[in-house]
């Protein structure tokens, strides 16, 4: 079954770009049945809808963070990164990676999660 | 902006029927919308509970429940236990590849 695991710096300054890769076992990310998200909860809050991509490189993006995000697929190592550019105290959060199933739209299963702080 | 509205709290006795629902700031919620609900504790990843609309996760017990109801999605837990105090999230599928959390329910047994 699928699993998938972040992983990233846990400390990004301001001003700069956070960088996370999730990385996906026990299935490919290749698979036309999936597409591959990003999801995020700062500290006491709710969750937050980032992005989707699809291994073909189509990308999806959350209107009020398009112009700071960018979701990139390796097929080749079976992972997916997220860059969010010009980060503040705001985007400090716990990212999580999750798969999103194209028939049915749900989340499914989840990594972990990484806690990412934003701190000079 | 796309708001989707959950109720910010709600108190279950144990043994008891709550339902939490799943709203939008403009407009009915439908199937169309590919309501799915999570369930997270504190320090834990959300787990899914139920997805398009009605379906229950793999090993997700049958006291957790969803449908439409009104305009709104729900999500029904029915005979309560202890270990069903969480937070609950919905999200909304909007088409265009765009996903939309609600706010979230925190819910308490006691």
């Amino acid at each position: 079954q699928l699993q998938l695991q972040e992983s990233g710096p846990g400390l990004v300054k301001p001003s700069e770009t956070l960088s996370l890769t999730c990385t996906v076992s026990g299935g490919s990310i290749s698979s036309s049945s999936y597409y591959w998200g990003w999801i995020r909860q700062p500290p006491g809050k709710g969750l937050e809808w980032i992005g989707n991509i699809y291994y073909s490189g189509s990308t999806y993006y959350n209107p009020s963070l398009k112009s700071r995000v960018t979701i990139s697929v390796d097929t080749s190592k079976n992972q997916f990164s997220l860059k969010l550019s010009s980060v503040t105290a705001a985007d400090t959060a716990v990212y999580y990676c999750a798969s999103s199933s194209v028939f049915g739209n749900w989340f499914d299963p989840w990594g972990q999660g990484t806690l990412v702080t934003v701190s000079s | 902006q796309t708001v989707v509205t959950q109720e910010p709290s709600f108190s279950v006795s144990p043994g008891g029927t709550v339902t939490l629902t799943c709203g939008l700031s403009s407009g009915s919620v439908s199937t169309s919308y590919y309501p799915s609900w999570y369930q997270q504790t504190p320090g834990q990843a959300p787990h899914t509970l139920i997805y398009t609309t009605n379906t229950r996760s793999s090993g997700v017990p049958d006291r957790f429940s969803g449908s439409i109801l009104g305009n709104k999605a729900a999500l029904t837990i029915t005979g309560a236990q202890a270990d069903d105090e969480s937070d609950y999230y919905c999200v909304l599928y909007m088409g265009s590849g765009i996903y939309v959390f609600g706010t979230g329910t925190k819910v308490t047994v006691l």
